[in-house]
């Protein structure tokens, strides 16, 4: 899987929109890109995955470059409920045998 | 609830003991996966299991082992405990499909500490 790079930390004031970058250069073709959450010592919630459209849920939308090389996540309205440590995480989609690889994510400060 | 169910919740035990971690998938769910998450390590893997096979391992130190039963069910067992195996364990479970699979439902952990 491929190898993702994300800013450790950012801050971002409730109801303002929270943008994360992640780089992830050496993508592959095949490979997808999933966003997961970790409330402080929760298990990790998934939150959106795209492979190469911009993708929108009711948690988030994910921005892809035309290139794939990087990617933004974007919560809309940010709120005190969203400061966590969010993963960008890329793999193959499909096939029993592939794994999430976590890194070390960027923490999400969300502040009054 | 994520539906994916984790027992025990906290577990505290003597260096050197074995302890059981169990975990049962969303229903329909065929995937179980482990992680360790520790203060200083962050998430990793140690291993996944589809329908009773092994699939995958990770950093899984030898005395860790793993299962999946008929039901789906999985345990993790945990030997010779060592005061660096403290850590939280989560369960993930996913389901098969033929297209790109919608990502892993995480547990709840089970938080483990050895003394």
């Amino acid at each position: 899987d491929a190898k993702t790079t994300q800013p450790p930390s950012m801050d971002c004031a409730e109801g303002r929109a929270a943008n994360l970058p992640c780089n992830h250069s050496t993508i592959s073709g095949n490979e997808y890109v999933y966003w997961y959450r970790q409330i402080h010592s929760q298990g990790p919630q998934y939150i959106i995955h795209g492979l190469k459209n911009n993708e929108t849920n009711e948690m988030a939308s994910l921005i892809i470059t035309e290139d794939r090389k990087s990617s933004t996540l974007i919560l809309p309205h940010a709120t005190l409920r969203d400061t966590a440590v969010y993963y960008c995480i890329v793999r193959v989609g499909t096939g029993t045998a592939s794994k999430l690889t976590f890194g070390t994510g960027t923490r999400l400060q969300v502040t009054l | 609830d994520s539906g994916v169910t984790q027992t025990p919740k906290h577990l505290i035990t003597a260096t050197g003991q074995r302890v059981t971690l169990r975990c049962s998938p969303r229903s329909g769910d065929l995937s179980v996966y482990w992680y360790q998450q520790s203060l200083d390590q962050g998430l990793q893997f140690l291993i996944h299991y589809y329908n009773g096979e092994e699939r995958a391992k990770g950093n899984i130190l030898e005395r860790f082992s793993a299962q999946q039963f008929p039901d789906l069910h999985s345990e993790l067992n945990l030997s010779s405990l060592e005061l660096g195996d403290s850590a939280l364990y989560f369960c993930a479970s996913s389901v098969r499909s033929g297209r790109a699979d919608y990502g892993y439902t995480f547990g709840s952990g089970t938080r483990l500490t050895v003394v």
